[in-house]
């Protein structure tokens, strides 16, 4: 059980948009539809950003977004704000009652 | 609103056993989900360490296996994390959250330190 790979870094200018990818394999990210993504500023614990994929929980702005094409899902950010920056992780079920995480990217609002 | 707060020891000497407690409000265990442990080393990513059922089927990451045990009590209406033999590499900042295969509420996290 390998962690998901992700870019350690991305950035972009305010109101851009911006993407990160989570690559896993065909027993993780490519096989269960329990692909999900957090936002972690310094210091604080993780925040569901996106769940099964590309779903929002409540509060969540619709700036982000999710998709997943074979064994790789993707976050995009659109219209960038300064409060984006932050850490970003995505996690997948992986099979026998296990999750995996990503390495985690550090998102930059230059 | 469901909240989860962790609270153990925040220094734990090399071989003992480190032991966390994840109290919940808002939501009852009894009612479903399961519930876990993520942590944190300084300045890295997020590692899954394990997750508990109400029923008390447990299901841990095939790398700290032989080392965790979580445990739940659903009348205090918290769980529970023991992780044995510790070192250095396991100092990080532990979270309790709950799980259905997704994370969705977070405790703020406690800093463990292993250090004699």
């Amino acid at each position: 059980q390998s962690a998901l790979t992700q870019p350690p870094s991305a950035s972009g200018s305010p109101g851009q948009s911006v993407t990160i990818s989570c690559s896993g394999t065909s027993s993780d990210v490519g096989a269960y539809k329990y692909v999900s993504w957090y936002h972690q500023h310094p210091g604080k614990a993780p925040k569901l950003m996106i769940y099964e994929v590309s779903k929002r929980p409540s509060g969540v702005p619709d700036r982000f977004s999710g998709s997943k094409s074979g064994n790789t899902a993707s976050l995009t950010v659109s219209g960038l704000q300064a409060e984006d920056e932050a850490d970003y992780y995505c996690s997948s079920y992986a099979g026998s009652n296990s999750v995996v995480f990503g390495g985690g990217t550090k998102l930059t609002v230059l | 609103q469901v909240q989860l707060q962790e609270s153990g020891p925040g220094l734990v000497k090399p071989s003992e056993t480190l032991s966390l407690t994840c109290a919940v409000s808002g939501y009852s265990i009894s009612s479903g989900y399961h519930w876990g442990w993520i942590r944190q080393p300084p300045g890295k990513g997020l590692e899954w360490i394990g997750s508990i059922y109400r029923s008390g089927s447990t299901y841990y990451s095939p790398s700290l296996k032989s080392r965790v045990t979580i445990s739940v009590d659903t009348s205090k209406n918290q769980f529970s994390l023991k992780l044995s033999s510790v070192t250095a590499a396991d100092t990080a900042v532990y979270y309790c959250a709950r799980v259905d295969w997704i994370f969705d509420y977070w405790g703020q996290g406690t800093l463990v330190t292993v250090s004699s």
